[in-house]
C-alpha cells in the first residue's frame, strides 16, 4: 500500500522562503511529483523526482532521497500567487497504469 | 489544444438519481483517469483506463462505472446516487509512456451535489 504525509497548512511571507515536506511509504516507487492547485481549480503539474538529488525549476526545487522516503518542495521569493494547495504524488510502478497515489495536500497562504 | 475538459461543471442530484459525467481530451493520450476529491482525504483513483476499451478499478470503484469506448473520451456513471458521493470530481489524461515525466493533465473538475 501507499501512505504519503504532508503538513495540512503553512504560512509564509511575501519575498521569503518555504519548504513544504512530503514523506512517504510505496512498494513500487516509480517517481514523486508535485502538483499545485489554486482554489476551485484542478491540479497542474509542477514539478518531477525520480532519482536522488535537487531539481530546480526557476523559484521552484524539489528534493528527494529515495533511502528516507522523503521530498520536499522549495519555493522561492514567495509572490502572493502562490497561495494554493500543493500536493505530493507518489507513482507506483506496480498498478496497471503507473498510477499516481496523492497526499492529502499542504495549503500555503502567502501573507504580505 | 482544449487540454481535458469536463460536463457538467456543477450539478445537484436527489439520493437515488442516476447520471453521467463526461471527460473529453485532444492530447491523443492512452491512458485516462477519474479521481474524486474530498476535504482532507486528498485525490483518490475511482477508475482508469490503459486504451480504449479498457478500464480497471482504482482505490474507490465502489458505486461508480465507466466506460472508454472512444480514445477521447472517458465516462463516469452513478446508477444510484448516495450523498457519501457529494464531492469534487476530476478527469486527467497521460501518454502512458511507463517511465520519466509521463505528467497527468487533471480537467477543471465536476462539483456534485448529492441531497
Amino acid at each position: 500500500g501507499q501512505n504519503i504525509d504532508q503538513p495540512t497548512e503553512m504560512t509564509a511571507t511575501e519575498g521569503a522562503i518555504v519548504q513544504i515536506n512530503c514523506t512517504y511509504q510505496t512498494s513500487g516507487f516509480n517517481g514523486l511529483f508535485w502538483y499545485q492547485q489554486h482554489a476551485g481549480e484542478a491540479p497542474t503539474f509542477l514539478s518531477y523526482n525520480v532519482l536522488d538529488g535537487l531539481e530546480e525549476k526557476g523559484r521552484f526545487s524539489s528534493f528527494l532521497s529515495r533511502s528516507k522516503g522523503y521530498s520536499y518542495l522549495l519555493l522561492k521569493e514567495l509572490q502572493m500567487k502562490d497561495s494554493a494547495s500543493y500536493l505530493c504524488a507518489v507513482r507506483d510502478g506496480l498498478t496497471g497504469a503507473n498510477n499516481l497515489f496523492f497526499g492529502t495536500g499542504t495549503r500555503l497562504t502567502v501573507i504580505p | 489544444n482544449a487540454g481535458v475538459t469536463q460536463t457538467p461543471k456543477f450539478r445537484v442530484l436527489k439520493t437515488g438519481q442516476s447520471m453521467t459525467l463526461l471527460c473529453a481530451q485532444d492530447m491523443n493520450h492512452e491512458y485516462m483517469y477519474w479521481y474524486r476529491q474530498d476535504p482532507g482525504m486528498g485525490l483518490r483513483l475511482i477508475h482508469y483506463s490503459v486504451g480504449e476499451g479498457t478500464t480497471a478499478k482504482g482505490e474507490v470503484p465502489d458505486g461508480y462505472n465507466v466506460s472508454r469506448l472512444k480514445k477521447q473520451n472517458f465516462l463516469l456513471g452513478l446508477e444510484s446516487a448516495a450523498p457519501s458521493q457529494t464531492s469534487v470530481y476530476f478527469c486527467a489524461s497521460s501518454t502512458g509512456r511507463l517511465a520519466g515525466t509521463d505528467t497527468q493533465y487533471f480537467g477543471p473538475g465536476t462539483r456534485l451535489t448529492v441531497l
